[in-house]
């Protein structure tokens, strides 16, 4: 039992490329998130899922997509990475809306 | 609109002396709060809830609707305590649930 999984663990890119950020729960969790952390500002909602199909906007949506094609993968893209989204991204999954949320090791992404 | 203040960027103290992790909440409705603590190199991991009134590693918060606090104390800090600590607000809306962090604290244990 894995929990959850995000990978790559880390990546450079280069200013307007694009990528695409795995998130992989093996709970069977309704709910899915994305954060981004940065120094100073702790963590912040990007954007979140309530279930296999459904997506919504966060605190800092721009810049980002998602995608929640299957239960147990939440995918964030950026289309054309900026500097100002290198930080560490954070995935978290919870099964009730009012339960504690389990958070994957994160991302660290830099882009130059 | 919701909000979540941790005054403190890093609080230093010395083994053995008690720790208070300031947290102050902002929340029209019934708060649900969290401490989570994210040590070096680590995923974020819950440490506690209010609504679990529980002692976990030896930390107790208590929740202080009247002064909208949510304080993480320890009376005995230790070497392995040294971490990142983020107070949250859990906030229902919709169907949905969401979490509104602070900015966290850095917690430094020295000998």
């Amino acid at each position: 039992n894995a929990g959850v999984t995000q990978t790559p663990k880390f990546r450079v890119l280069k200013t307007g490329q694009s990528m695409t950020l795995l998130c992989a729960q093996d709970m069977n969790h309704e709910y899915m998130y994305w954060y981004r952390q940065d120094p100073g500002m702790g963590l912040r909602l990007i954007h979140y899922s309530v279930g296999e199909g459904t997506t919504a906007k966060g605190e800092v949506p721009d810049g980002y997509n998602v995608s929640r094609l299957k239960k147990q993968n939440f995918l964030l893209g950026l289309e054309s990475a900026a500097p100002s989204q290198t930080s560490v991204y954070f995935c978290a999954s919870v099964q009730g809306a009012m339960q504690p949320q389990h958070f994957g090791d994160g991302t660290r992404l830099s882009i130059l | 609109a919701q909000r979540v203040t941790q005054p403190e960027k890093l609080l230093s103290v010395f083994k053995g002396a008690p720790v208070e992790l300031k947290c102050n909440y902002s929340y029209s409705g019934s708060p649900e709060l969290f401490w989570y603590v994210q040590y070096s190199r680590q995923r974020l991991q819950l440490l506690l809830r209010h609504i679990s009134r529980e002692s976990i590693k030896g930390f107790t918060a208590d929740l202080n609707k009247g002064e909208t606090s949510f304080h993480l104390k320890k009376p005995f800090a230790q070497e392995e305590d040294s971490a990142m600590y983020y107070c949250a607000l859990l906030i229902r809306t919709g169907t949905a649930s969401k979490l509104t962090f602070g900015t966290g604290t850095r917690l430094q244990v020295t000998l």
